[in-house]
């Protein structure tokens, strides 16, 4: 059974850094690209952002222009796990990031991880 | 980048009713649309890909259709456990990956 477990949230102040960690088991975590959706609640929704994407062996990363510089995305292929590194964190980052399965296609989201929340205030 | 628009924004149902549900692309994403539910603090929950595809043991009631720039979800006697958001995908030009903005199917 695929399982994903993201862990790291917390409450941090502006300008602040974090790391985020998903830990993933029922699959050959080094076939699949690997990428980070932020859940973002607002009036009445939710607003889903995509964050980054991970290749399998970890050379190829792309980010979303929101977080792009700031933001770092790396996995631990021996130990099953994808992190992302959050860097000079606004108000604007606070939201429950989730990590999920992607295809060498460029799909994703057939399987996601219960999330993490980060709250940026100060 | 690709925008994705949805609507309505929000929508109400009563139980047993048929739902329909648009995301409309800025450009031609081929069948690379994919649809989601989001409960209040869960994660999404894959509902069709390949616009039209179902997603494993997901109830027939739903269905995706369209290609190109159109693209419908249509939850037939909706259930009490359907009342929630629904995000489209594109995955057709990445990155960056873009979902739309959601609509709230209510009561």
């Amino acid at each position: 059974q695929i399982h994903l477990a993201e862990s790291g949230g917390a409450v941090v102040q502006p300008g602040t850094s974090l790391t985020l960690s998903c830990a993933a088991s029922g699959f050959t975590f080094n076939e699949f690209p690997m990428h980070w959706v932020r859940r973002t609640p607002g009036k009445g929704l939710e607003w889903l952002e995509w964050v980054a994407v991970l290749s399998q062996d970890g050379n190829n990363s792309y980010y979303a222009d929101s977080v792009q510089g700031r933001f770092t995305i790396s996995r631990d292929n021996s130990k099953n796990t994808l992190f992302l590194h959050l860097n000079s964190l606004t108000p604007a980052d606070t939201a429950v990031y989730h990590c999920t399965r992607g295809t060498r296609g460029g799909f994703f989201g057939g399987f996601w991880g219960p999330g993490t929340l980060v709250t940026v205030s100060s | 980048d690709i925008m994705m628009t949805q609507s309505p924004a929000s929508l109400s149902v009563s139980p047993g009713e048929r739902a329909t549900l648009s995301c409309r692309a800025s450009q031609s994403i081929s069948s690379s649309l994919a649809w989601f539910q989001q409960r209040p603090g869960q994660a999404p929950k894959l509902l069709v890909y390949g616009g039209s595809t179902r997603a494993k043991d997901v109830p027939t009631r739903f269905s995706g259709s369209g290609s190109g720039t159109d693209f419908t979800l249509t939850i037939t006697s909706l259930q009490p456990e359907d009342f929630a958001l629904y995000y489209c995908l594109q995955y057709n030009n990445w990155p960056p990956w873009t979902f739309g903005q959601g609509t709230k199917v209510e009561i």
